[in-house]
């Protein structure tokens, strides 16, 4: 079993939906959560950062973690073609010589006009 | 700012043949990381860096591949030799706290 799971998608929906991206994890020990965004050929690009559970809510992004059932989402509102791209979630422990990051397989998403 | 600089951003090479990659972090980020993205997975760590210290690479397929980050900055990933499986897109990424920053990648074809 994978530490991350992440449904691949591909996920398509129309401009203006509300999108749902979700990841499960099996690692109590995972504290800070990440959603990145990959634009094809581009490396990842840091979205939203949540530490322990709560929600964290920047512009269109809300960023979830609901640490009781090791589930987090991430909620994109009024969706745009421009957010067409793969989103990775990503986590890590605690630890003290640095943040190594476990990633989900990334779920592909496109907006159509 | 800057952003984290990859070189090359292509490379093919034929197995068995050797390959090295280039990274120049963000400056003052003290924290480097090389990370393997094989298609349609998430970026694997390979190898993390504290300075010029390795921190985590037991990842790193050591009969293969080796990284080093000289005077603390510029770090270099080398696979020698390399085999199919090496297919892959190279990140590096360094950090400042926990908010890692990616480069673009160096995209390898082993043929």
């Amino acid at each position: 079993q994978k530490e991350v799971e992440q449904d691949p998608g591909p996920l398509s929906v129309p401009e203006g939906a509300i999108v749902s991206l979700n990841c499960t994890y099996s690692n109590s020990a995972f504290q800070y959560f990440m959603w990145y965004r990959q634009y094809s050929r581009k490396g990842p690009e840091l979205l939203m950062y949540t530490y322990s559970s709560g929600n964290k809510e920047d512009g269109r992004f809300t960023a979830q973690v609901d640490k009781s059932s090791k589930y987090i989402s991430l909620f994109i509102r009024d969706s745009q073609p421009s957010d067409s791209a793969t989103y990775l979630c990503a986590m890590s422990k605690l630890t003290g010589g640095g943040n190594k990051l476990t990633f989900g397989t990334g779920t592909q998403l496109k907006v159509e006009l | 700012e800057a952003g984290v600089a990859q070189s090359p951003r292509y490379k093919i090479i034929e197995k068995r043949q050797s390959v090295a990659f280039w990274c120049n972090p963000i400056s003052g980020h003290a924290t480097l990381y090389w990370y393997q993205q094989i298609l349609g997975q998430g970026p694997k760590l390979l190898i993390q860096f504290q300075n010029n210290g390795v921190v985590d690479d037991s990842q790193l397929p050591k009969d293969r591949f080796s990284a080093e980050r000289l005077k603390g900055v510029d770090s270099t990933l080398k696979i020698q030799p390399a085999k199919l499986e090496d297919s892959a897109v190279y990140l590096c990424a360094s950090s400042v706290g926990y908010e890692q920053y990616f480069g673009p990648g160096t995209r390898l074809t082993v043929t």
